[in-house]
């Protein structure tokens, strides 16, 4: 069964510091794709990352990087000089990758991270 | 880029009313769409997939005929909530896959249900 914990409930950290959110994963598949969302206060959920489960390379976008380490089915997220627009919610997630009806495939949801970022 | 356009924003309906949330592919073809409920301070669950032109999969514990989904065609979904009650108040969002590409799933910007 798939399975995404985010141990972290909630996080404050003061501006300018980096910040790490942790994500580790289950999947009994070897093909799956890993997603960072961002969740705001309005609501709204913004496409950060994905990740396919080939590509263990880090990627690193701005101030945004991440760490995906398949020996640990970890895929952690660093703010770096966070800043207060950053304070949002932020749910990790994942979902398998079937070739043969793709189009079947859904996505789980971590129980996300509430991160504040204390000016 | 895809975009997903979800109405209403922001819903307030009497219990035992119905409400029709819609979820709309804007500019791509989405022959599969999710739905998802989000309560105060929770993550997201997947209530059902929507197929076009076939019935909808629901998630275990959703109750199908309370919450009735509509697939007609490749860039409209909708989810209506059946004779609404206090406990259906929520966070309503819905997603499509965009194909295979980087956008992956696209979000709609939410339904936030309001049952009094």
């Amino acid at each position: 069964a798939q399975k995404v914990t985010q141990a972290q409930t909630e996080i404050s950290v003061v501006e300018k510091e980096d910040v790490t959110l942790d994500c580790v994963y289950e999947t009994r598949d070897t093909t799956y794709y890993l997603f960072w969302y961002k969740q705001p206060p309005s609501g709204e959920l913004v496409f950060l990352i994905r990740r396919n489960s080939f590509d263990e390379q880090n990627e690193i976008s701005g101030r945004y990087s991440w760490n995906f380490q398949k020996s640990t089915s970890s895929f952690n997220f660093t703010i770096t000089a966070s800043q207060v627009v950053d304070s949002a919610v932020y749910f990790c997630a994942l979902s398998e990758i079937r070739a043969a009806d793709e189009d079947d495939d859904k996505i789980i949801f971590g129980k996300g991270t509430r991160l504040h970022i204390l000016p | 880029g895809a975009v997903v356009s979800q109405h209403p924003s922001r819903v307030i309906c009497k219990s035992g009313t119905s409400v029709k949330i819609e979820c709309r592919s804007l500019d791509f073809q989405a022959t599969t769409m999710f739905w998802y409920r989000q309560f105060p301070k929770q993550s997201l669950m997947l209530m059902a997939t929507s197929n076009e032109g076939s019935k909808a999969t629901y998630e275990q514990g959703v109750e199908k005929d309370k919450f009735l989904i509509n697939h007609a065609s490749l860039t409209l979904s909708t989810l209506t909530v059946t004779s609404a009650h206090p406990e259906d108040s929520s966070f309503y969002i819905c997603s499509a896959r965009a194909g295979t590409g980087s956008y992956g799933y696209t979000f709609g910007s939410g339904t936030r249900l309001t049952v009094v």
